[in-house]
């Protein structure tokens, strides 16, 4: 089966400026994560779906951030306006029902966010 | 949310089999303990879960005290290719937020 998928792969911009992200699940999963990872650090959960639904969003930034997920499928996570500190991986993940048997997150390749 | 503890460096030569440890002293009675592996430009990928005693499977090997408050990752006979970051996660299932600590870097030498 086909796995998450993110665009774009990369992304420069100044700071002040808006960005972005795409994110495609695994067909049929219902949750949906955006996670946010700096540098030698571990993911940081920003906000989790479940279909169309936040289901937590308690790290997200939402001065700044914003995401959505409007019919259950794919997602977007914007940053407006990007912030120097805002230069991260950020990572897609889907599940199935809520994370399923053993909670098992699949993860895409992540797009790197570079802000000048 | 318990929090894990875990070296942020491992060496090891190939062949050799790879023991990581985590400390998670405040797991809760419902809180599984579940390792992910990440290479380099790639999102994490999920390695092995377990609750208490012993998990295995074609990978790798969970071993988890009675008390649960560690757990040890065992990856039998490294290759290169398992150079990576290995994060030990505890939480519940059925949606349970994710906490990744800052991992431990394995580094394979041949």
């Amino acid at each position: 089966e086909a796995g998450v998928a993110q665009s774009p792969r990369y992304k420069i911009i100044e700071k002040r400026q808006s960005v972005a992200f795409w994110c495609n699940p695994i067909s049929g999963h219902a949750t949906l994560y955006w996670y946010q990872q700096i540098l030698g650090q571990g993911p940081k959960l920003l906000i989790q779906f479940q279909n169309n639904g936040v289901v937590d969003d308690s790290q997200l930034p939402k001065d700044r951030f914003s995401a959505e997920r409007l019919k259950g499928v794919d997602s977007t996570l914007k940053i407006q306006p990007a912030k120097l500190e805002d230069s991260a991986v950020y990572l897609c993940a889907s599940s199935s029902i809520a994370g399923g048997l053993n909670n098992e997150q699949f993860f895409g390749p992540g797009t790197r966010l570079t802000v000048l | 949310l318990a929090k894990t503890t875990q070296p942020i460096s491992m060496d090891s030569y190939e062949g050799q089999e790879v023991n990581i440890t985590c400390s998670h002293n405040n797991i809760a009675t419902n809180d599984y303990i579940t390792w992910y592996q990440q290479f380099p430009s790639q999102g994490p990928r999920f390695i092995i879960q377990g609750y208490k005693t012993k998990v295995t499977n074609e990978v790798a090997s969970l071993f988890i005290p009675a008390d649960r408050k560690s757990s040890t990752l065992s990856l039998p006979r490294v290759s290169l290719s398992d150079t990576a970051v290995y994060y030990c996660l505890v939480g519940g299932l059925r949606g349970g937020k994710l906490i990744f600590g800052q991992g431990t870097e394995l580094s394979v030498k041949p």
